[in-house]
């Protein structure tokens, strides 16, 4: 089974830290992203990438940067956290490139408080 | 650009009751079409996915959609839910290397 493991399910910051969360999936997916899910507003796609340190901006990039130095590792960072960016956040990757109708495998999401 | 709309934020319905949750697209090319389940603090994970052939697909837990190109949906359906079924629905459609999701449907079965 593809296992999408994120290192922390919960987190509260002080508003103007640097946060990093983290993402590893064991199954040699090439294509990982991160999604932010909002009440009302489903699932938005912040950035994705589909190759070791390649990314692309997703629908709302803004206050948001990645980083895939391996295959199976990406982080979303927050350079400088702020309160309306308290939500839940969701990794997930799944098969190659160009590939749309595979399945994507999601983590079970990181819930950030940003106070 | 590619949309999902999902019509119903929520919709209870009894147990054993049979259920729609209602999803439409929009695309001028060649898509495929997903429905993910979200369970309570949980990610979410995939019920079924239309990719070509057969316009009804069938899922886990007894779940159906049915593909109609001419008025560009994929429904979802089940004769009869269970309280197990209380969860956060959504549809997607994929197309360039990137899937878009609907707001999802809460799904509430009522005992």
């Amino acid at each position: 089974d593809v296992k999408v493991t994120q290192s922390s399910r919960y987190l509260v910051k002080r508003t103007g830290e640097k946060v990093f969360l983290e993402c590893v999936q064991d199954m040699d997916h090439e294509n990982m992203f991160w999604y932010r899910q909002d009440p009302g507003l489903g699932l938005r796609l912040i950035y994705f990438s589909y190759d070791v340190k390649m990314k692309e901006k997703g629908d709302i990039p803004e206050g948001y940067s990645v980083s895939r130095e391996k295959k199976e590792r990406f982080s979303l960072i927050l350079e400088s956290a702020s309160t309306n960016q308290t939500s839940m956040y969701l990794c997930a990757s799944s098969l190659p490139r160009d590939s749309s109708g595979n399945t994507i495998y999601f983590g079970e999401g990181s819930w950030l408080t940003v106070v | 650009a590619q949309s999902v709309t999902q019509l119903d934020s929520q919709v209870p319905v009894f147990e054993e009751a049979p259920v729609e949750l209602r999803c439409n697209y929009s695309s001028s090319v060649s898509v495929y079409l997903f429905w993910y389940v979200q369970y309570p603090n949980q990610g979410l994970q995939l019920l079924l996915k239309y990719l070509s052939g057969s316009t009804l697909v069938k899922g886990i837990n007894g779940f159906e959609a049915e593909f109609n190109k001419s008025q560009t949906s994929f429904h979802l359906r089940k004769p009869s839910v269970h309280i197990s079924d209380t969860a956060e629905y959504f549809c997607a459609a994929g197309g360039y290397q990137k899937v878009t999701f609907g707001t999802g449907t809460k799904l509430q079965v009522i005992p």
